[in-house]
């Protein structure tokens, strides 16, 4: 059972902006940084942003992320047909002492 | 540019123990943490461990009492035992590198999974 919780699905048509939430608590969130992951079907995931909002390179700017306290939020503007895929927000957290990864939410493009 | 490639049977028996190797290529084990996550059939990640170039581990509790990762730098590989594995163990497990420019736990580099089902 995962300790980080994220909306199972999410959807929008191309062009909007899609935004997922990862609510955690003060022993991940709260004091470690968010990373997220994009697993598109079929495929080993992918790091699409690390300490809260930097994006590796080659990743698109449509793609942000943000945190407030225990919660943390990824954002996909301009949405398109490639973004279908599975998002999981990720921290270390400190009581378990190993890295949580979120429940997962899939994006559907409409 | 560096890559990871998971192998090991695919089939493991109940009561038995599941080992996996992950090999690096294009560029030095010898750095960086090198970790294990696995993934269910049609369910989210989990991460299981992972072990430093010079040894170190650390393991999900729930697993902990199962789990062994080490590692060889000599032949640029770790890999990850679980014992006394059930059905529940059923998964794609994947290798992955952290501890780089991105972070101490960003995942930046993944292995392409390898599916390790449980049956008799």
């Amino acid at each position: 059972q995962s300790v980080l919780t994220q909306p199972p699905s999410a959807s929008g048509t191309p062009g909007q902006r899609v935004t997922i939430s990862c609510s955690g608590s003060s022993s991940n969130i709260g004091s470690n940084t968010v990373n997220w992951y994009q697993q598109l079907p079929g495929t080993a995931p992918k790091l699409l942003i690390y300490t809260g909002n930097q994006r590796p390179s080659g990743v698109p700017d449509r793609f942000s992320g943000s945190k407030s306290g225990t919660s943390a939020s990824l954002a996909i503007s301009g949405l398109q047909s490639e973004d279908e895929a599975d998002y999981y927000c990720a921290a270390w957290d400190d009581s378990l002492n190993g890295y949580v990864f979120g429940t997962g939410t899939k994006v559907t493009v409409l | 540019q560096v890559q990871l490639q998971e192998s090991g049977p695919g089939l493991v028996k109940p009561s038995e123990t599941l080992s996996l190797m992950c090999t690096v290529s294009g560029g030095s084990i010898s750095s960086y943490y090198w970790s294990w996550i696995r993934q269910p059939p049609g369910k989210g990640l989990e991460w299981i461990g992972f072990i430093s170039y010079t040894g170190s581990t650390n393991y999900i509790p729930s697993l902990k009492s199962r789990v062994t990762i080490s590692i060889d730098t000599s032949k640029n590989q770790f890999s990850l035992k679980l014992s006394s594995v059930t059905a529940a163990d059923t998964a794609v497990y994947y290798c992955a590198r952290a501890g780089s420019s991105f972070g101490a736990d960003a995942l930046d580099i993944w292995g392409q999974g390898t599916m390790v089902t449980v049956s008799s």
